[in-house]
This record gives C-alpha cells, sequence and structure tokens, in this order.
C-alpha cells in the first residue's frame, strides 16, 4: 500500500498559483517528502524534497505541515507545460527508495 | 539536475528472446540504482534495487531470474527480460542516485512491446 495519499485530479488556471496536496500521516522522524512529475510517456522530473522546514527552489514551493503528516506542493505560477501527474512520495534519510502512490493528475486550463 | 539516461527508449521484441536495457548516469557516479515498470494509466511500481558491485534486491513478486539485473559500474545498470512474453510489455524506468546526494533521478523510460 502506498504510503501517501492524493486526490486523483485537479484543475487550475493558467497563470494562477497550483496547490497540491498530500497525506503522509505514516511518515517517519527520518523520512524525507518528494515531489515529482511524470508528463506522460516520460520518466519523473524531480521537483523538490524536504524533511521538516518548507523549501522553496525554482520549481516550486514546499510547505510541510509542522506534524509533518501532510504536505502541499505550490505551483506559483502555473503554465500549460505543467499539466501533469504530480507525485507525493516519502523515503529514509540515504535511502532514495520512492515508492508511488497514485498521485494527481493537475490539468492547467487556459 | 543530474542526467540519467535510458537505451533504448522503444524496443519491440518476439515472445521468447531476451531484451536488454540500460540505465546510465551521464554527469554522476550512481552508487544505487532502481528499476520500475509502469502500466497504462498506473502508478510507478518498483521491482528492484541495485548497488553497484552487489547483486540486486527484487521486491517481492518480481521474478529474480525473469528480471536480470547487472550493476557492474557506477554509471551502468542493466535490466534484461529474459524469455519475453507479452504481459511483459510496459514502460520500464531507471532511476539513480549520487553518492553524496539526497534526491533520486529518472531516466526517460523505455517502452517494451512483447508480440
Amino acid at each position: 500500500d502506498a504510503k501517501t495519499t492524493q486526490p486523483p485530479s485537479m484543475d487550475c488556471a493558467e497563470g494562477r498559483a497550483a496547490n497540491l496536496p498530500c497525506n503522509h500521516s505514516t511518515i517517519s522522524g527520518n523520512e524525507y517528502v518528494y515531489w515529482y512529475r511524470q508528463i506522460h510517456s516520460q520518466g519523473p522530473q524531480y521537483i523538490i524534497h524536504g524533511l521538516k522546514n518548507n523549501e522553496t527552489n525554482e520549481m516550486a514551493s514546499l510547505i510541510i505541515t509542522e506534524d509533518r503528516k501532510s504536505s502541499t506542493l505550490i505551483l506559483p505560477h502555473a503554465t500549460l507545460r505543467d499539466t501533469a501527474v504530480y507525485y507525493c512520495s516519502t523515503a529514509a534519510v540515504g535511502s532514495y527508495q520512492l515508492t508511488f502512490g497514485k498521485g494527481t493528475k493537475l490539468s492547467v486550463i487556459p | 539536475g543530474a542526467v540519467v539516461s535510458q537505451h533504448p527508449s522503444r524496443v519491440i521484441c518476439k515472445s521468447g528472446t531476451s531484451v536488454k536495457i540500460e540505465c546510465r548516469s551521464l554527469d554522476f557516479q550512481a552508487t544505487t540504482m532502481f528499476w520500475y515498470r509502469q502500466f497504462p494509466k498506473k502508478s510507478l511500481m518498483l521491482m528492484a534495487t541495485s548497488n553497484e558491485g552487489s547483486k540486486a534486491t527484487y521486491e517481492q513478486g518480481v521474478e529474480k531470474d525473469k528480471f536480470l539485473i547487472n550493476h557492474a559500474s557506477l554509471t551502468l545498470s542493466t535490466l534484461t527480460v529474459t524469455s519475453a512474453h507479452p504481459e511483459d510489455s510496459s514502460f520500464y524506468i531507471c532511476s539513480a542516485t549520487r553518492t553524496w546526494g539526497t534526491e533520486a533521478f529518472f531516466g526517460q523510460g523505455t517502452r517494451l512491446t512483447v508480440v
């Protein structure tokens, strides 16, 4: 069974922020939260990861709740090219063994 | 980010034959590589973990004699699907991690069709 749960689909208007939630209520203290996305028929693309602090990079921001049981990936200004399936996963520090749930299919609408 | 390359991107083979898929880390040394398979409209399923110079660790339900994994160098892992059957048709994806990194990078995937 996947250790994360995500809504199956979301829509976002182009130019608006996309907020994708993930529940990882069984996360261990030594596990990172990872976000990847997969565009049709391609390998997953790394987006961002974090342990307990909020993180930001050129692609997105990651907000992790204080109890670490859930997180939100934020794409600040969604474009049509951000249409993809977004996967949230967890893995122990030094493990990198990612398991994937069903992900969220994000559709960015013009 | 680091670059992981898979070859071939697409392959069609006949039932009963074997096919080899290569996964290379192009600009870093990968001590650990992972192999996944993905069926249409489904999520990625971890098949095995391979560490350079040692035997791969297979997930439950994955036949190690059918899916041979070799990780002979720090930049190359191979997955050989032996005696392929149509039900082996799938999208196979590898990922690799740097020795001191904290994230895994994925290849572009290989679409295998067994006819």
